[in-house]
This record gives C-alpha cells, sequence and structure tokens, in this order.
C-alpha cells in the first residue's frame, strides 16, 4: 500500500541555524500539507500547497518557514534561522482530493 | 479559529471493555476523520465521515458524524492490547487545513 515518507526521522540543529525537512507524498496526490506536533501537545496545520503554490498557511507559518516542491516527488519544508521553540515533530500529508489525509511517520527536530 | 473539544482525555480500560470517546465544536465541519497515533509516529486514518448522520464501522470501530455537524464519536468494541494509543478526531471545513482535537489516550489492561 502507497504510503507517505519522511526523511530525516530525527534531526539534530542549533538554533538559528537553517534546515529541510523532506517529505515524499503518495505519487498520484495532488495536494500536500505540513503539520507539526509539540511534544505532548495536538497536531496543528502549518501549510497546505497545491498546483505549485501555497493554497493556506496559518499564523504558525511565518517568514521563517518556506515549502517548495522540486520535483515530481518531493515535498520540503524549509525553516529558515531555527528557534528553541520550533522543536517539534513535523508531518507531511497529501491526498488526492482535499478531504481525508494520509500522513508520514515524521520528523522529529531537535533545536539545540 | 475552530476548535475542537475532545474527551475523554484518557481512558484505562480493561481488554474486552467497549469504549466510547467525542468531539464537539461549536463550528460546522463537512468531514470528520479520526486517526490513532503510537508514540513517535505519524496519525493513521482510521474512519472517515463525509455528511451528516453518516454511521461507519472499520472492524471493531464504530464512528458516527452528528446530524448538527458540530460532534462526532468513535467506539472502539472489546478492546485488545493493540487499541493501546492516542486518539484523535480532525475536522475540516470549507478550507482543506484538518483542525485536530487534543486527544485520547487509551490505555487497556490486559
Amino acid at each position: 500500500e502507497p504510503e507517505v515518507t519522511q526523511t530525516p526521522s530525527h534531526q539534530v540543529t542549533q538554533m538559528g541555524q537553517e534546515v529541510i525537512l523532506r517529505c515524499v507524498p503518495i505519487s498520484n496526490h495532488l495536494y500536500f500539507y505540513w503539520y507539526r506536533q509539540i511534544l505532548g501537545q495536538k497536531v496543528e496545520f502549518l501549510v497546505s500547497f497545491y498546483n505549485n503554490e501555497i493554497s493556506e498557511k496559518s499564523e504558525i507559518f511565518d517568514d521563517q518557514f518556506s515549502v517548495e516542491r522540486p520535483d515530481g516527488s518531493n515535498f520540503t519544508l524549509k525553516i529558515r534561522s531555527t528557534k528553541l521553540e520550533d522543536s517539534a515533530m513535523y508531518f507531511c500529508a497529501s491526498n488526492l482530493q482535499p478531504d481525508t489525509q494520509y500522513f508520514g511517520p515524521g520528523t522529529r527536530l531537535t533545536v539545540l | 479559529g475552530q476548535q475542537l473539544n475532545q474527551s475523554p482525555q484518557s481512558m484505562f480500560i480493561q481488554e474486552g471493555e467497549d469504549v466510547s470517546m467525542n468531539c464537539t465544536s461549536s463550528s460546522i465541519f463537512n468531514t470528520w476523520l479520526w486517526y490513532k497515533q503510537d508514540p513517535g509516529e505519524g496519525p493513521v486514518l482510521l474512519i472517515a465521515l463525509y455528511k451528516a448522520g453518516e454511521l461507519t464501522s472499520n472492524g471493531r470501530l464504530t464512528a458516527q458524524f452528528g446530524i448538527t455537524r458540530k460532534d462526532s464519536f468513535l467506539n472502539i468494541s472489546a478492546s485488545i492490547p493493540s487499541d493501546v494509543g492516542i486518539y484523535f478526531c480532525a475536522g475540516i471545513t470549507v478550507s482543506s487545513r484538518l483542525t485536530f482535537g487534543e486527544g485520547t489516550q487509551l490505555t487497556v489492561n490486559p
């Protein structure tokens, strides 16, 4: 069964450094998303992406964040200058139509 | 923004018991989804509900989309140890973003 994959599974970085989290959505899906989950809390929406552009973003998704679909298979989330409070699990999700979403296993980002 | 109130926060049950959890909101949702999350992993979709009043089953799981479109419940029958995990409800409005509930931590004692 096709699934969303994410790399790396765990990323440790120093405050102020740039990180790129990578996702490979399910191959025929058209809508892509990033969510984050701070330890012990609920999952929060960051951004949705369709037709090579951002369709919606939350208040969390400020100028430090950007997304890109550099080729036909990858979907990336970049954090330009990480802060301590960016430490969280980051989940990529995708779907064929804008309803049911399928999540990847997540990347645990630790900012020191 | 929209908020989902999920209850209970946690449940401790014996193997074989039935479980019920629910989500309510002051906002109307067009789609309700239920996910299960194991520690260190991503949410896994259990059931999707698309119409008000819809009742859907997936094995021992049953979920309903409330008539008012502001609530949903999930039932698990005859619980087993592998049902342990955190269960999240999530709703979608006119945009495609998912709004998640706070989660229900389920513990099943063998």
